[in-house]
């Protein structure tokens, strides 16, 4: 089966160092998100691609959050500098939109971050 | 922004029961999916399902969307359905489906 791919699995870093967070998105998926999970919050987008061109960036804090792809098998998130409030789980996900009849989104396994 | 309601919030079944999850949102959509996060936290997709009835196994779901809510159907659930079940839905124009945006989930608890 085709597989979203992240990395790392898990990440434990200190308060003030930058993170990089790697997303491998199916071959032909056009559209990646990033999406961070915390038990207050649930479930938040942080940044959209479409075709490569960042379409939603509304939800991450532009101040120490970056998105970009680099090509379209890379999509990568950094944090920089890093806080505890950071402290999540990071998942990308991709999906077709060209598809008529079936547009759901597979996500990948995440990445735990803990941020000391 | 639209917003997505799920009830009920937790569902305790013994195995080998039915159940039935709801999704209520409060604006048009044409984007509309179920997804499973298991005990491990890995989020699978259950249904692409904006509008009509799809079964998968012991799994199926309908969406009425002039009424704004989906089903999602569990029958003779199994420990492994375990997990948390998230609706999500987006509206799209433009050529673009838009970005999901999540409820908060019903967390089911099956029993052996």
């Amino acid at each position: 089966d085709a597989r979203v791919t992240q990395t790392p699995r898990d990440k434990v870093t200190e308060m003030g160092q930058e993170v990089t967070m790697r997303c491998q998105p199916i071959l032909g998926h056009n559209t990646v998100f990033w999406y961070r999970q915390t038990m207050m919050q649930g479930l938040e987008l942080l940044a959209y691609f479409r075709n490569r061109a960042p379409l939603d960036d509304s939800g991450m804090p532009k101040d120490r959050f970056s998105a970009e792809m680099p090509d379209a098998t890379l999509a990568t998130l950094k944090i920089q500098p890093s806080e505890p409030r950071d402290s999540a789980v990071y998942f990308c996900a991709s999906a077709n939109d060209r598809s008529q009849t079936n547009y759901g989104y597979t996500f990948g396994s995440g990445t735990r971050l803990t941020v000391v | 922004g639209i917003q997505v309601e799920q009830s009920p919030p937790d569902l305790i079944l013994q195995e080998g029961a039915n159940s039935t999850l709801r999704c209520n949102f409060s604006d048009s959509v044409n984007n509309l999916q179920w997804f499973h996060q298991n005990p491990w936290g890995q989020l699978i997709n259950l249904f692409y399902i904006p509008s009509g009835t799809k079964q998968n196994g012991r799994l199926s779901a309908t969406t009425v969307a002039t009424e704004r809510y989906s089903l999602l159907y569990i029958s003779s659930s199994q420990t492994t359905d375990s997990g948390v079940y998230f609706c999500a839905v987006s509206l799209f124009y433009g050529g673009s489906q838009g970005n999901l945006i999540f409820g908060k989930g019903t967390k089911l608890s099956v029993k052996p």
